[in-house]
């Protein structure tokens, strides 16, 4: 597709329960991000891929939380036992290879914890 | 600690006028600026990204940056309604991966 695409659009969960969150980026594009935003908040970093490799988890809040990408295209963020402070709009951006360049963002997938 | 700052506003502006958005940061190593308009309920659209300290203008939009002071600022010309939204900066430089880090944004309304 043209546009980063992310699915589910919104996700309900009861507290304890795992989930899943997929990605699939701009195509061709190498480097890919998970973000999460708080309602009235700015986007916070949780992890980075360049290709397969993810080179960078130092955002990811606790080891709860889990992302892959094993063919170097889509991603899938996982989350388990949730609480309810998951509660969040997890975005997904990727940019073409080299740095500072500028990133692409998904709809973003709308997760609510009961 | 790599900090991005804005005014969370509301900023409010009369329609034709020009709204004026400002960002700060702390790392004095950051290289790369972005703003990005995000409605309600929407992901962030990129708007601009400036690499150079200067202007920068594309449309009614002007990004400006001043390294030496660490701010960036987004400069929107006659401004209209559909220009209501919140406005996020970015920032990455060497020191941050290749990640972004993002200001809280600073929310723009603009009246009719």
């Amino acid at each position: 597709g043209a546009g980063v695409s992310q699915s589910p659009r919104y996700k309900v969960a009861k507290r304890g329960q795992d989930v899943a969150l997929r990605c699939d980026p701009i195509s061709g594009h190498v480097s890919l991000f998970w973000y999460q935003q708080a309602l009235g908040q700015g986007p916070e970093f949780l992890t980075y891929f360049q290709n397969e490799a993810q080179l960078d988890k130092s955002g990811l809040p606790s080891d709860r939380f889990f992302a892959e990408r094993p063919e170097g295209s889509v991603s899938t963020l996982k989350i388990q036992r949730t609480q309810q402070e998951d509660s969040a709009v997890y975005l997904c951006a990727s940019s073409s290879t080299g740095t500072n360049q500028p990133q692409h963002f998904g709809d973003g997938t709308r997760l609510s914890i009961l | 600690q790599k900090e991005v700052e804005q005014n969370s506003g509301p900023l409010s502006v009369p329609e034709g006028a020009i709204a004026s958005l400002n960002c700060t940061y702390s790392d004095r190593g950051s290289q790369s600026f972005f703003w990005y308009r995000q409605y309600s309920g929407k992901s962030p659209e990129l708007i601009m990204f400036i690499y150079s300290n200067g202007d920068k203008e594309d449309g009614r939009f002007t990004a400006q940056l001043n390294k030496a002071s660490q701010y960036v600022s987004l400069l929107i010309r006659d401004s209209q309604p559909s220009d209501s939204a919140t406005y996020l900066c970015a920032v990455n430089g060497p020191d941050y991966g290749q990640n972004f880090v993002f200001g809280p944004g600073t929310r723009l309304s603009v009246l009719p």
